[in-house]
């Protein structure tokens, strides 16, 4: 069926390193993948997304990229701070049965260490 | 101050017994959804809802009922017929409807969350 994997369910880097979450998707009409953050008891908040039409987008110290022949995408962050310790989803725009809905990976849960 | 709000913040429940948690939007959006959230996995789609007085079974959608009489409320609501309500409800919303069969990544719109309600089952 249908399915998001996300890897890693934690990552724990030091301030000023990068991060790397991984995500593969099953369905290959996917076209869209957005990717949220979720602090603490907090609803998730969308950060970055990419559509398929591109291959790579950039914002600031985040980065997303795309490869739709392997069905996977990636997320970036560049010289982590405290403050990214979140945990991270990312999710993948299927249709299935009828209507169109978002599948999410499982999550990962990133620390940053000062 | 727009955005989506979620009441209340915590809840407990008996069990046999019936909830409703409130999910309101002021963004003006025509579509709403229903996530659950438990520990170590994903959000699961519960209903979700395109248009006012029109509403859709997700993937978990059992001992779970809605309504959307009003284009800013979707009220959820987990019955004892739920057995396991126990998790974190998130609610969200997109300016766009949820999709139509056979419709392409320019029909879709970004979901905004509210905050959440933790549901306990004592």
């Amino acid at each position: 069926g249908e399915n998001v994997e996300q890897h890693p369910s934690t990552l724990s880097v030091q301030e000023g390193d990068s991060a790397v979450i991984k995500c593969t998707y099953s369905d290959s009409a996917s076209n869209y993948f957005p990717w949220y953050k979720q602090e603490l008891g907090k609803g998730p908040q969308l950060i970055i997304d990419i559509r398929s039409n591109v291959g790579e987008k950039k914002d600031q110290r985040i980065a997303v990229t795309l490869n739709k022949t392997a069905k996977h995408f990636s997320l970036h962050i560049t010289e982590t701070q405290p403050e990214d310790s979140a945990v991270y989803f990312c999710a993948a725009f299927m249709s299935s049965g009828g209507y169109n809905k978002l599948i999410f990976g499982a999550g990962t849960r990133l620390a940053v260490h000062p | 101050d727009g955005g989506i709000t979620q009441s209340p913040k915590y809840l407990f429940r008996k069990e046999g017994q019936n909830v409703t948690l409130s999910c309101e939007q002021n963004l003006n959006h025509d579509a709403m959804y229903w996530y659950r959230q438990d520990p170590g996995q994903g959000l699961r789609l519960i209903y979700y809802s395109q248009i006012v007085n029109d509403f859709q079974k997700g993937d978990i959608a059992e001992g779970y009922s809605v309504s959307r009489e009003k284009k800013e409320s979707f009220p959820l609501t987990v019955t004892s017929a739920q057995k396991n309500p126990t998790a974190f409800y998130l609610c969200a919303s997109s300016m766009g409807p949820a999709g139509l069969a056979g419709g392409y990544l320019s029909s879709y719109n970004e979901q905004f969350f509210g905050p959440g309600t933790r549901l306990t089952v004592l």
